[in-house]
């Protein structure tokens, strides 16, 4: 079947820091793949998209690459900032019509 | 536009009543799905439409119901309520299921009592 793990969380950053949110996939054939971003009391927004294996999806400074070969696709972003404070969800859709979520990881950036 | 609308923000049922969350999109998507948000559990679908007229279940459709007469809207109907429901529940749409950005309403609180 399709399911989605992400690292769990919650993740404490300095502002200016590194940050990697692992997400691994199941899925068979070939899912697209994507990361969206919830802000305190909103709906969830799409960050970036990936839809074939070593597409690399990027927006707002995050970036993740679609690795078929490790069932991957971790989001990165060299510097954050306070305003990236939310939570981010992995996600995929694959054939049958259906979209599955990972667990969410709760950000918090401390100036 | 105004996206993918939601009513009501809030609210709060008794255990047993029924209600139907409201959900509208003015882009003129065929695709469009409910899912509930829980702490821990992430999102999870529990009906979704791919066009006026056909509805599918998604993973957790017990206790709900949905049909979609028109490509704009897309009511959910949570037939007698249960503590279980109480969560946060979005609706999306998008301009088909695969490839494609799902946009989100700004979802509705619900709490069962």
């Amino acid at each position: 079947g399709n399911s989605v793990t992400q690292m769990e969380g919650p993740v404490t950053l300095s502002e200016e820091a590194f940050l990697t949110i692992n997400c691994t996939y199941t899925a068979t054939g070939y899912p697209s793949l994507f990361w969206y971003v919830q802000y305190p009391g909103e709906g969830l927004q799409l960050l970036l998209k990936a839809t074939k294996a070593d597409d690399k999806g990027s927006n707002k400074g995050f970036e993740a690459t679609y690795r078929k070969e490790t069932t991957s696709f971790h989001l990165e972003k060299g510097s954050v900032q306070v305003s990236d404070s939310a939570v981010y969800f992995c996600a995929l859709s694959n054939t049958g019509n259906q979209f599955y979520f990972g667990t969410g990881t709760s950000l918090t950036v401390i100036p | 536009n105004a996206g993918v609308t939601q009513t009501p923000k809030f609210q709060v049922l008794k255990t047993g009543q029924s209600m139907t969350l409201q959900c509208a999109q003015d882009m003129n998507h065929e695709y469009m799905s409910w899912y509930r948000q829980d702490p821990g559990m992430g999102l999870r679908l529990i009906h979704y439409s791919v066009g006026a007229g056909i509805t599918d279940q998604g993973e957790v459709p017990n206790g709900y119901n949905v049909s979609r007469s028109t490509t704009e809207d897309f009511p959910l109907r949570l037939l007698s309520a249960a503590p279980s429901q109480t969560s946060v529940y979005f609706c999306a749409s998008s301009y088909s299921y695969r490839d494609y950005e799902q946009y989100f309403g700004p979802g509705t609180r619900l709490t069962v009592t």
